[in-house]
């Protein structure tokens, strides 16, 4: 059973658009909820995180949008450029536990 | 500091053989975990350990085994191997001294592995 459930699979934006991964949970437990990005032949890093206590968290151009009522959660990119080229991986954990990693979004930013 | 090293970076084995990849992280973290990345299927947790001597099964543990004898290393062993394994590995760490501070954990590059 996925624990979290990512989508779309894949994205191709143009350069200065604003992609934007879905992601979705089922364990109310859930209070960690960061998103990696991933360059081809790299292993992936941590680019930005959210706990539940907050609705929205930014950094740089990266925003996280949560809602925990619907228990969803969303990676903006805003003013993308083709360096943001990667595979994004949103996550959920319980603090001190494991994470359960999403199916990942191969994102494209046409120059 | 180098971070997360793994060792190799890639291995073709014959079905049935067998082999070690090894993990070593310099960041004096407690905890550590090995994942596989599949098209289509993220990053799975194989094994991850709490600390030094202590190793637990995540999603995926069967057909691999693990030791974290030492609290820098952790070594993830196919006995036998499957085309079945073949796939990316993927080494992480964290730090857990409080156990709040476990949440981000810092990859390795990562192992390709081909069974044939």
């Amino acid at each position: 059973q996925q624990q979290v459930k990512q989508s779309p699979q894949s994205l191709i934006v143009q350069k200065g658009g604003i992609p934007i991964i879905n992601c979705a949970y089922e364990n109310t437990a859930f209070d960690y909820f960061p998103w990696y990005q991933q360059f081809p032949g790299k292993g992936p890093a941590l680019l930005i995180a959210i706990r539940p206590d907050v609705s929205e968290k930014k950094e740089g151009r990266f925003t996280i949008s949560f809602n925990k009522s619907a228990k969803q959660f969303s990676l903006h990119i805003m003013d993308s450029q083709p360096g943001d080229s990667a595979t994004y991986f949103c996550a959920a954990s319980k603090t001190g536990n494991q994470f359960y990693f999403g199916t990942g979004t191969s994102l494209t930013v046409i120059p | 500091n180098a971070g997360v090293t793994q060792t190799p970076k890639f291995r073709v084995l014959k079905t049935g053989q067998s082999m070690t990849l090894l993990c070593a992280q310099d960041m004096n973290h407690e905890y550590m975990y090995w994942y596989r990345q599949d098209p289509g299927m993220g990053l799975r947790l194989i094994h991850y350990s709490v600390g030094e001597g202590t190793t637990a099964k995540g999603e995926v543990p069967d057909g691999y085994n693990v030791s974290r004898l030492k609290k820098q290393n952790f070594l993830l062993g196919l006995e036998s191997a499957a085309p079945s394994q073949t796939s990316v590995y993927f080494c992480a760490s964290s730090y857990s001294f409080d156990r709040v501070s476990t949440d981000t954990q810092y990859f390795g590059p990562g192992t390709r592995l081909t069974v044939l």
